[in-house]
């Protein structure tokens, strides 16, 4: 069983609709949790980071972390069809002096029609 | 700023040769960290580079190494290519000492014939 799970999709919503993407694991020692987004054959880009539990917003992007249930979620608001890419959830915890492994979701394909 | 840049950025090598890749960090940042991607394992932790000392290592043979130089840019090497090493090769910098907010380069795209 992989350390952080994640639905590949594709999914695929009209332009305007709210997303909701997700990701489980299975590690509580996770403390950091991060939401990339990869546009094909492009690296990822740093959408969204927080520490431990709660929401965390920024324009139309809203990250939930629940550790009790080891669940994290990101919601587009208004999704528009330049937010068809993939998007990667990520995990990380404080060992030896750092948090740089990150562990990565395999991505869920996501595509926004018009 | 300028961001994360990786030389070069398509690479063909033949098995059993060996590689070596290049990442130039966000102006500023401190630590490298390298990943592969492939479709079957998706995104996997190479290591961490911090101040030229590798500071965090990911379940990888030995033939993948790398280093660090005095003004933070970093080289990861492939020794005995093998065929299941063709991936996308990303470099990640990162400006603090706990270093998980990472910020991606656009990767090496190596192919292994």
């Amino acid at each position: 069983q992989k350390e952080v799970e994640q639905d590949p999709g594709p999914l695929s919503v009209p332009e305007g609709a709210i997303v909701s993407l997700n990701c489980t694991y299975s590690n509580s020692a996770f403390q950091y949790f991060m939401w990339y987004r990869q546009y094909s054959r492009k690296g990822p880009e740093l959408l969204m980071y927080t520490y431990s539990s709660g929401n965390k917003e920024d324009g139309r992007f809203t990250a939930q972390v629940d550790k009790s249930s080891k669940y994290i979620s990101l919601f587009i608001r208004d999704s528009q069809p330049s937010d068809s890419a993939t998007y990667l959830c990520a995990m990380s915890r404080f060992t030896d002096g750092t948090a740089s492994k990150l562990t990565f979701g395999t991505g869920t394909r996501l595509q926004v029609t018009l | 700023k300028a961001g994360v840049t990786q030389t070069p950025r398509y690479l063909i090598k033949t098995r059993g040769q060996q590689v070596t890749l290049s990442c130039s960090p966000i102006s500023g940042h401190r630590s490298v960290s390298w990943y592969q991607q492939t479709p079957g394992q998706g995104l996997q932790f190479l290591f961490e580079y911090f101040s030229e000392t590798q500071r965090n290592k990911g379940n990888f043979p030995g033939r993948f190494s790398g280093r660090q130089f005095s003004n933070s840019r970093s080289e990861m090497n492939v020794s005995t290519l093998e065929l299941g090493d063709s991936a996308l090769y990303l470099c990640a910098s990162s400006e603090g000492r706990v270093s998980y907010e990472q910020y991606f380069g656009p990767g090496t795209r190596l192919t292994v014939t």
